[in-house]
């Protein structure tokens, strides 16, 4: 059974910083990893999709990569602005699953 | 395209009481999942449907709790009775996904604004 875990569950940090945000899973036989972000009160936006055949995805300040062997995902912001303050999720769909598995979430808050 | 739409946005009701929240898939979709969320137990998923036939619905609580996808283009949850302890955030979510005795592609998922159900 996949499991996806997202350390820390909660990060604050001052404008500006680059970042990053784990997302780490137990089976590497994936199909595809997606990050998404959820403001509070609100639904989950994608960000990025990663194909398992794919190393990384790039959109604006974000870049995402993936390494199946070692089960491991990061979600890299650059020049983090109060705006990116949001719960970021990562889910996973196992190659012989049809239902992706959801991590916690990291609770970021980048302050002024 | 408009997107995953779900409503209402915001449902009260007492209860004892029968709730429906509804959705509509993005067109093409053929897959579509109900989730409920809560601070204590996170996403999780209750109901999955393939071809608007349900494939997984594991995670559906109990009895209360029915879904259908009559059609492409609709799906509801149906809570009958309401109980407090119903209170979250249901979301529906819609991809594309092909099998063909195995998983043959899909290209993510996207949900919809949630339904924020608060039985008192």
């Amino acid at each position: 059974k996949q499991e996806v875990t997202q350390i820390p569950a909660a990060l604050s940090v001052p404008e500006g910083e680059n970042l990053v945000l784990n997302c780490s899973f137990t089976d590497s036989a994936i199909y595809n990893l997606q990050w998404f972000r959820q403001d509070p009160g609100k639904g989950l936006t994608s960000l990025l999709l990663i194909q398992s055949s794919q190393r990384e995805q790039t959109s604006g300040r974000l870049n995402a990569s993936l390494d199946k062997s070692s089960g491991r995902s990061t979600l890299y912001i650059a020049a983090s602005q109060p705006g990116d303050s949001a719960t970021y999720l990562c889910a996973v769909l196992s190659g012989g699953s049809y239902i992706p598995t959801f991590g916690r979430g990291t609770s970021l808050i980048v302050h002024p | 395209d408009a997107g995953v739409i779900q409503s209402p946005r915001h449902e009260v009701t007492e209860m004892g009481q029968e709730v429906t929240l509804r959705c509509k898939p993005i067109s093409g979709h053929n897959s579509l999942f109900w989730y409920r969320q809560t601070m204590m137990r996170g996403l999780e998923l209750l109901i999955y449907f393939n071809n608007n036939v349900p494939i997984d619905d594991s995670g559906m609580p109990e009895d209360r709790f029915s879904a259908k996808m009559p059609n492409a283009s609709f799906s509801t949850l149906k809570i009958q009775p309401s109980e407090p302890r119903d209170s979250a955030v249901y979301f529906c979510a819609s991809s594309i996904t092909v099998y063909s005795g195995r998983l043959k592609s899909n290209y993510g998922y996207t949900f919809g604004s949630g339904t924020r159900l608060t039985v008192v």
